[in-house]
């Protein structure tokens, strides 16, 4: 597609519940990145994807986050047991291997935890 | 580990110039990256400084001195639609993803 493309682009949860974020790259962009972003902060890294494998997964806060990315293009954050302190924007963005020509990011995924 | 440092927030007027710091901490250094964020939007890529110096981009300019640990984004003639976040970037230490600063909040006021 023309740029990184994220649904829902809200989503609204009651505590305890399991969701999931979808992030569909820009075409040809082997990598893939994980975010989120709190009100007044710079976005947070939660994980990278270089092709189908997580290269790096530090980011993630607790066992309860969880990403995949299959085919190696589209990816989807889950998260299991939200809490009301995981409300956020989750933000992915892809780039060419390297990414030194910059990220390329989506409009985000505003998760509310109620 | 990684730390970047900027002014929370910046204003001026249009037509003004107006520079916004980073300083930066990191165990292995890989180039400064600046970003652009409108409120509600994405962030989108502004520069990127791998070697010292300045590097133009029409209004946009951004410097970078890997001695000092420092850089700055330069912003000229600016205009109402520049009024933004904007965010300094570095490589995590592994090298695979970007750290980001806390951001700037520039409020450009006619």
């Amino acid at each position: 597609g023309a740029g990184v493309s994220q649904t829902p682009s809200n989503k609204v949860t009651e505590k305890g519940k399991y969701v999931e974020l979808r992030c569909d790259p820009i075409s040809g962009h082997t990598a893939l990145y994980w975010y989120r972003q709190s009100l007044g902060q710079g976005p947070e890294f939660l994980i990278y994807f270089q092709g189908t494998g997580a290269a790096d997964d530090s980011g993630l806060p607790n066992d309860r986050f969880f990403a995949v990315r299959p085919e190696g293009s589209v990816s989807t954050l889950k998260i299991q047991r939200t809490e009301r302190g995981d409300s956020a924007v989750y933000l992915c963005a892809s780039s060419l291997a390297g990414g030194e020509g910059g990220y390329t990011f989506g409009s985000g995924t505003r998760l509310t935890v109620v | 580990g990684q730390s970047l440092e900027q002014p929370s927030e910046v204003t001026a007027v249009e037509g003004a110039i107006v520079q916004i710091n980073c300083t930066y901490q990191t165990s292995g250094f890989y180039g400064l990256s600046w970003y652009q964020q409108h409120d509600g939007g994405a962030p989108t890529f502004l520069s990127y400084n791998a070697l010292d110096g300045l590097e133009e981009t029409g209004r946009f300019s951004s410097f970078l001195s890997r001695s000092d640990s420092y850089g700055y984004l330069l912003l000229q003639e600016l205009q109402m639609k520049d009024s933004a976040s904007y965010f300094c970037a570095v490589p995590n230490q592994a090298g695979t993803a970007l750290i980001f600063g806390k951001g700037t909040t520039l409020s450009v006021s006619s």
